[in-house]
């Protein structure tokens, strides 16, 4: 079974534009959660979506969002792009049976902010 | 609220020692406890869950897990490394009440160096 990927690895952006950064879940996965990781701050919830419905949210400012297609695919989009959106943006599906599920994460997309 | 305290940044250890990596924790809910592995420009990987029974959990890589909810710690050991356990490791856990309260939050990490 093919794990989470995540679109595209790398990007470069300068400050004040916007992105769009791409998650495929693992397949039957219906639950699709998103991660920040930086130096200074370590590994930090944004959201989560389940069946197209964001159940969960970090503590993050509204240039954050993100959504959920049928497919489960998941996208996060941040606008207005700060030095400090810089981080490794991470995805993880799980399948969401039972409570205490393993989280199975992507590679990641590394986001450089210039 | 839940937080994760990880109290060493860094643990170098000599190849085939043993090694703890500490975790302890703090949450007014009942929790699951986590650890994952990263390796250089990779994704997080489970290494081991506990979700309750027995203290002592075993994971992949035959690194270990004992929960003591008394000291609310959830160390990980492994009895002889590899170099190839070179990464960073991280100490997770999650809200009991799952269902929309699965998120998890993670201490700082810690990175191990096995030195040959």
């Amino acid at each position: 079974k093919a794990g989470v990927t995540q679109t595209p690895r790398y990007l470069i952006k300068t400050r004040g534009q916007q992105v769009t950064l791409s998650c495929s879940p693992i397949s039957g996965h219906r639950s699709v959660s998103w991660y920040q990781q930086t130096p200074g701050q370590g590994l930090q919830f944004l959201f989560e979506y389940f069946s197209e419905t964001q159940r969960n949210k970090g503590n993050f400012p509204g240039r954050f969002s993100g959504r959920q297609f049928s497919n489960s695919r998941s996208e996060m989009n941040v606008s207005t792009l700060e030095l400090g959106d810089s981080a490794l943006y991470l995805c993880a599906s799980s399948l969401v049976v039972n409570t205490g599920e393993t989280q199975y994460f992507g590679p990641g997309t590394r986001l450089l902010v210039l | 609220a839940q937080s994760v305290t990880q109290l060493d940044s860094q643990v170098p250890v000599f190849e085939e020692a043993p090694v703890e990596l500490r975790c302890n924790y703090s949450s007014s809910v009942s929790v699951y406890l986590f650890w994952y592995v990263q390796y250089p420009n990779q994704g997080l990987q489970l290494l081991l869950k506990y979700l309750s029974g027995s203290t002592l959990v075993k994971g992949i890589n035959g690194f270990e897990a004992e929960f003591n909810k008394s000291q609310t710690s959830f160390h990980l050991r492994k009895p002889s490394v590899h170099i190839s356990d070179t990464a960073e490791y991280f100490c997770a856990v999650s809200d009991q009440r799952g269902f929309g309260n699965e998120k998890l939050t993670f201490g700082t990490g810690t990175r191990l160096t096995i030195i040959p």
